[in-house]
């Protein structure tokens, strides 16, 4: 089935490491999204990926870092710079340039103890 | 910067009543609006989306309205059940693209049985 994977679902972490949320799709989409979301907030960009080898900074991009080495895939870390990564990431694809449905992953669950 | 409000934030109804959720943003000039459910600790479903140049879409018992001029869309739910309880945002893009988008916060909907 066509979709979007991201694992782990749930992750903790302690104070001062880094984390890497997967985010795998096999939809053939070009653009590829990473969203962060706060309790009682709306979505708010991370990092944004209309292609290959290329990526720009969303909103709140600081403390955060993606690759894309592969089209498939836009792995996110989270490294000890982010003065408050306890949240809900949420990974998204789309046709780059095209307006049309974004399609989400379920999402992974960080919490540092 | 453009700013999406939704009003309330939470909702309870009894099955059967028909019910309409209120987005309003504070810039008028955008591309499409979309309208997404989110069920409890899951990604975000793509319910409608309505391009700047249209009043409103339609899918099943959903039906969602634009305004451009006065900042607001709603979201019409006939005969609600209670499989419609989850979370509904809105989202506004300024150019049609998904970098673009800005998210309300949700308005959480119980559906009573």
């Amino acid at each position: 089935d066509g979709g979007i994977t991201q694992s782990p679902k749930y992750l903790f972490r302690k104070e001062g490491q880094n984390v890497t949320l997967s985010c795998e799709q096999n939809l053939n989409h070009d653009a590829m999204y990473w969203y962060r979301q706060d309790p009682g907030q709306g979505l708010r960009l991370i990092y944004y990926s209309q292609i290959v080898n290329d990526f720009q900074k969303g909103d709140i991009a600081e403390g955060y870092s993606v690759s894309r080495e592969k089209k498939e895939s836009f792995p996110l870390t989270v490294t000890s710079a982010q003065k408050n990564p306890t949240a809900f990431y949420l990974c998204a694809s789309g046709l780059a340039g095209v307006t049309g449905e974004l399609f989400f992953g379920e999402g992974s669950r960080l919490t540092v103890l | 910067k453009q700013e999406v409000t939704q009003i309330p934030a939470a909702l309870s109804v009894p099955e059967g009543e028909n019910l309409v959720l209120n987005c309003s943003f504070t810039d008028s000039a955008i591309y499409n609006l979309q309208w997404f459910r989110q069920d409890p600790g899951k990604g975000l479903t793509s319910l409608l989306l309505i391009q700047s140049s249209q009043r409103e879409q339609t899918s099943g018992r959903l039906n969602a309205s634009l305004d451009k001029s006065s900042g607001r869309s709603t979201l019409y739910i006939a005969a609600s059940q209670p499989g419609d309880s989850a979370t509904y945002l809105c989202a506004v893009s300024l150019d049609g693209s998904a970098r673009q988008l800005t998210f309300g916060s949700g308005t959480q909907l119980t559906v009573l049985p």
